[in-house]
């Protein structure tokens, strides 16, 4: 059965990176797009951006341009999102989402169970 | 301020039926399919609908979508206690090249 399986919790101070892994199983890993949202506390889920993990390839949502870096490792099917220079306005829940095929038939079928980064100093 | 639009909550006592609203525009409900995700506290959001108006296998019927011009509904039948949780709304972006969310509504049962 598809399964992805997220990093856990992370505490970090401001200015600092985070790195956090999404890996899958049960399908072929470079077969459909991974995308990364993040749910703030008590707030919606806003989409960070995407990558190609066939090709590496990657869009992100012009918020978070220059501070964002999506990689993968296909040998061992994950997925990785880096967010740098922290604030306390990351602090957030961080969820992969693997991107449905066709991408018009919809969006997410399957997501990580997320992973709760806490920017603190 | 989400793209979507969605009332910030909603409500229904057990066996009730609610409607769930989300209002976009051309670039992304008009031209796109909605999808709608339920998130229980601390957990993954659960894909609900996709393609406007279809269900993943084992998602009750009691769930169903539609759409029109630039608005969807989520609407949920025959009410049960454990469909308290957040309700999203998703939907492609054309010029954000990207998904956009709504707001969420919070369903209570009552």
């Amino acid at each position: 059965q598809v399964q992805l399986v997220q990093s856990g919790a992370e505490v970090k101070k401001p200015g600092a990176s985070v790195k956090v892994s999404c890996k899958a199983s049960g399908y072929t890993f470079t077969g459909y797009y991974m995308h990364w949202v993040r749910q703030a506390p008590g707030q919606g889920l806003e989409w960070m951006g995407w990558i190609n993990p066939n090709s590496g390839g990657t869009h992100y949502a012009q918020k978070f341009q220059g501070r964002v870096t999506m990689t993968r490792d296909t040998s061992i099917s994950t997925a990785y999102m880096e967010l740098s220079g922290l604030i306390s306005d990351d602090t957030a829940v961080y969820y992969c989402g693997r991107r449905m095929v066709p991408a018009t038939s919809g969006l997410y079928d399957y997501w990580g169970q997320g992973a709760l980064v806490t920017v603190s100093s | 301020q989400s793209v979507l639009t969605q009332p910030p909550s909603a409500s229904g006592t057990p066996g009730q039926r609610v409607t769930i609203s989300c209002s976009g525009s051309s670039s992304n409900i008009g031209g796109n399919t909605v999808n709608w995700y339920q998130v229980l506290p601390g957990t993954a959001p659960k894909l609900l609908i996709y393609s406007n108006d279809l269900r993943p296998s084992g998602v009750p019927d009691r769930f169903s979508g539609s759409k029109s011009g630039t608005s969807a509904s989520l609407a949920i039948s025959g009410l049960q206690s454990d469909d308290e949780a957040d309700y999203y709304c998703a939907v492609w972006d054309d010029s954000l090249n990207g998904p956009v969310f709504g707001g969420g509504t919070k369903l209570t049962v009552l």
